[in-house]
Order: structure tokens, then sequence, then C-alpha cells
């Protein structure tokens, strides 16, 4: 077990639809990412949050947004969502903002399906 | 963007074989490399960060070797089991990128008994 932990584990809706995915991170850690998994596509960087300010940002559509509370938990809201949205979304936690060699922890990630 | 390759793509090995793969990255800009081991229905759990050129690092039967340089790293595995099949995925932090992980696609190894 990671310490960092994700809700729903699965997630199915329909085109048009908006969600949101919750991550939790390991106590002390004051980073969160998020990472995207679809077929044939490697891990995916989303975005970065440290401290709850976004630090870093990869390639996340405008139909996505994130954000980090004060108690540093995550959420990742997808919004108008296509067929292509469907993958295993992974948060990950790391004690810095990223930019020392922290290692990442990785929760067990959320399966969505857009029908 | 930035590329990220590992080789072979799959690799099947018998209970006991000793076997290798490589992670090729450009090496400009590096800051550090990461491995990861990610079984089926869990989460990627981290195996080593690596940062200098030349760096070995070691758990147990796996270990790994950096090349910044030439921009390559090797993960081994030493008497594989079948406890060992996963996909091994390597990842890359440069400084160009504000320092995120691009991570490659893995290679997946299955170890028959």
């Amino acid at each position: 077990d990671s310490g960092v932990t994700q809700t729903p584990k699965h997630l199915i809706t329909a085109t048009g639809q908006r969600v949101t995915l919750r991550c939790s991170p390991r106590s002390g850690d004051l980073s969160v990412y998020w990472y995207q998994q679809s077929l044939d596509q490697g891990l995916q960087f989303l975005i970065q949050y440290y401290n709850g300010e976004e630090r870093a940002k990869g390639n996340i559509l405008e139909r996505f947004s994130a954000q980090q509370f004060p108690d540093l938990h995550s959420e990742l809201n997808l919004s108008s969502l296509e067929l292509g949205d469907s993958a295993l979304y992974f948060c990950a936690s790391s004690v810095g903002s990223g930019r020392e060699e922290n290692i990442q922890y990785f929760g067990a990630g959320t399966r969505l399906s857009v029908l | 963007i930035l590329n990220v390759e590992q080789s072979p793509q799959s690799l099947h090995v018998q209970e006991g074989d000793s076997t290798n793969f490589t992670c090729s990255f450009p090496s400009s800009n590096f800051y550090a490399l990461h491995w990861y081991r990610w079984e089926t229905a869990k989460s990627p759990e981290a195996l080593f960060v690596m940062t200098l050129n030349g760096d070995e690092k070691k758990k147990g039967r796996i270990s790994a070797t950096l090349n910044t340089k030439e921009g390559y790293s090797y993960l081994y595995i030493k008497g594989s089991q079948p406890e060992d099949s996963a996909t091994y995925l390597c990842a890359l932090r440069d400084r160009g990128s504000n320092y995120k992980l691009t991570f490659g696609k893995g290679t997946l190894l299955t170890v028959n008994p």
C-alpha cells in the first residue's frame, strides 16, 4: 500500500457528462500529480500541485481541471466527456515540489469508462 | 515533446534466467531517471531514482545503471522469478520540461515457471 488513496476505483458514465476524481496524498506529502494512462499510451503527465498551488502543467485538455485543497487532497474534474477520455487516471504524491529528486508514490488509479 | 524509449516492448523468460532491458532518452538537460515496477491491477512502485552519470543502484536481484552522456539506462534482473512478472517503466525528468516526469511505454516481462 503506497499510502495514496484514490476514489472511486471505477467510474462508468456517458458522453457529455462531468465527473470528479479524488486523491488523498500520503501523510506529509505536499505535491500531488495527475496522470492519464490510455490504451497503447504511456503514462501521460497532466498536472502537478504543490501545497495548494499549480506547479506544472502537462498535456491537460481545457475540459479538464484540477485543484488541491487546504487539507492537501486533490480533485481532477473532467467535463464534456468523450469516448476517448476512457482511461486509467493515476494520482501520485511526493514530499517536495518536484524540483528536488523525490520518489513519487502512486495510488491504485481510477478507471474511467465513457460509454 | 521528450522521447523516452524502452526496449524491448515485451519479454518472455524462463524462471532462473537473467535478463535486462533498456531505457533511452535525450541526454541534453538530463536531471534524473526513475525506474518503476508495475504489476497488473496494482499501482506503479518506485524501484530506483538515479541522477549521476555512472550511477549503479541495486535492490535485491534487480539493479540499474545510468549513462547520461549517451542517454541510456539498463535494468537487470538476476535469476528471474515468476513474481518478477510486471511492466517495468522508466521515466525521465529533465530541466527543459519544468521537471515533470516523462514516462516510456514500458517493458512487459513475463517469467515462466
